[in-house]
């Protein structure tokens, strides 16, 4: 079975530019989570989707991020304009079905680390 | 809310040592999720275990040892003969069952294992 793939491994960009990130789940997974990982913490949310519908984005910066699931599969997460804050890790999950009170195992995908001068 | 704690940012040992990964969490959930990752120098995140919090059993494998404790809102990770290899950052996370199955995670714990 195919991981969550994700691309570009790397990104360096300068401040102000944009930026695309781009996430393929595990086939069959409804939910797909995006999070960042700043150097030396732990992941956060910053968006959930159930299928093509947002679930919780309430740590999402939404003056520069923005997030789609159009056709409830892949999703791209886009940084406009990035700050030098944003340099992170930024990593795809995926699970089966994320509903409140049925736990199902999150997938990680290999992470885009963005770097922002 | 929900907040995990791993208080120990870096960890140093030398290979055979046992080791143990702490991490304290708070919820008011009344079922909720403890997990471990493994985050090696690749920087893909490796699941290692879940706990339901029903199930206050410890648990063993291989290696890698699980000490979950409600009364202290605790699960401790213990490596036992650690080996260079176990060398990476090891998170605890939470998730309860109002949240939505979002993962909340700890600092993360880095821990170097010497030869």
């Amino acid at each position: 079975e195919a991981g969550v793939a994700q691309s570009p491994r790397y990104k360096i960009i300068e401040k102000r530019q944009s930026v695309a990130f781009w996430c393929n789940p595990i086939s069959g997974h409804a939910t797909l989570y995006w999070y960042q990982q700043i150097l030396g913490q732990g992941p956060k949310l910053l968006i959930q989707f159930q299928n093509n519908g947002v679930v919780d984005d309430s740590q999402l910066p939404k003056d520069r991020f923005s997030a789609e699931r159009l056709k409830g599969v892949d999703s791209t997460l886009k940084i406009q304009p990035a700050k030098l804050e944003d340099s992170a890790v930024y990593l795809c999950a995926s699970s089966f079905d994320g509903l409140a009170g049925l736990y199902n195992e999150q997938f990680f995908g290999p992470g885009t680390r963005l770097t922002v001068l | 809310a929900q907040k995990v704690t791993q208080a120990q940012t870096e960890i140093s040992v030398v290979e055979k040592e046992d080791v143990t990964l702490d991490c304290v969490y708070e919820t008011r959930d009344t079922t909720y999720y403890l997990f471990w990752y493994k985050q090696p120098p690749s920087g893909e995140l490796v699941f290692l275990i879940r706990r339901n919090s029903f199930d206050e059993q410890n648990e063993i494998s291989g290696r890698y040892s699980w000490n979950f404790q409600k009364s202290t809102s605790s699960f401790n990770f213990t490596i036992t003969a650690s080996q260079v290899v176990d060398s990476a950052v090891y998170f605890c996370a939470l998730s309860g069952n109002n949240a939505g199955n979002m993962l909340t995670f700890g600092g993360g714990t880095r821990l170097m294992v010497k030869p």
